[in-house]
């Protein structure tokens, strides 16, 4: 079980506003680490796509992401289809000492 | 430009020790802040981190497979080497290696992945 919680899977028509939650607790995000967020395409390594609150080079502005205490979100606006991905919250446990990443959410483009 | 890339066998056999090399260029692992951490994903399941070692040698792992992990560092090589002890065929994933963007020996992102290397644990 992960300790970073996200939803299995959200879905939503191109063009449209998605969001991904994250909850983790008193010892991670709660404890001020930043909650990174990566994409997983099949057959590729993960890419990081949000750092804290930025963007690294390259990536479109359309994904965005924001924490408020234990709580992170991605939004990814105007849906695209190749938006299509496994996507993981990431942060650093004060507990375990050590990274921890969430169970993972699918995005779905209908 | 940062690249790394793992190397390693493909195939294990249950309660051997598996070896995975990852090496890097782009970057010093010398250099202040800097880390290469090990994570990977069994098929069908999600990411896991397994393990990181940061520029002052300090390491980290994961809390449920520290008994059989092993990190280490050469700086001359620019090489990670992740040691994993008794494998058994759920240790069975594809494997990376990745370079830890941060300041300090806690907290960070991994910026940068390996392409990856597929690892089966088989009799």
């Amino acid at each position: 079980q992960s300790v970073l919680t996200q939803p299995p899977s959200v879905s939503g028509a191109p063009g449209q506003r998605v969001t991904i939650s994250c909850t983790g607790s008193d010892s991670n995000t709660g404890a001020g680490y930043d909650v990174h967020w990566y994409q997983h395409l099949p057959g590729t390594a993960p890419k990081l796509l949000i750092y804290g609150n930025n963007r690294p080079s390259g990536v479109p502005d359309r994904f965005s992401g924001s924490k408020s205490g234990t709580s992170s979100s991605l939004a990814i606006t105007g849906l695209q289809a190749e938006d299509e991905a496994d996507y993981y919250c990431q942060s650093y446990d004060l507990s375990l000492s050590g990274y921890v990443f969430g169970s993972g959410t699918k995005v779905t483009v209908l | 430009q940062i690249t790394l890339k793992e190397s390693g066998p493909t195939l294990v056999k249950p309660t051997q020790t598996l070896t995975l090399t990852c090496t890097f260029s782009g970057f010093s692992l010398s250099t202040s802040g800097v880390g290469v951490g090990w994570i990977r994903q069994p098929p069908g399941k999600a990411v896991e981190w397994l393990a990181v070692i940061y520029w002052n040698d300090n390491k980290r792992y994961s809390p449920s497979l520290k008994s059989r992990l092993t990190i280490t560092k050469d700086t001359s090589k620019n090489q990670v080497v992740l040691t994993m002890t008794n494998m058994d065929p759920v240790d069975s994933a594809t494997y990376y290696c990745a370079h830890r963007r941060g300041q300090t020996d806690t907290g960070g992102a991994f910026d940068y992945w390996g392409q990856g290397t597929l690892v089966t644990v088989s009799s």
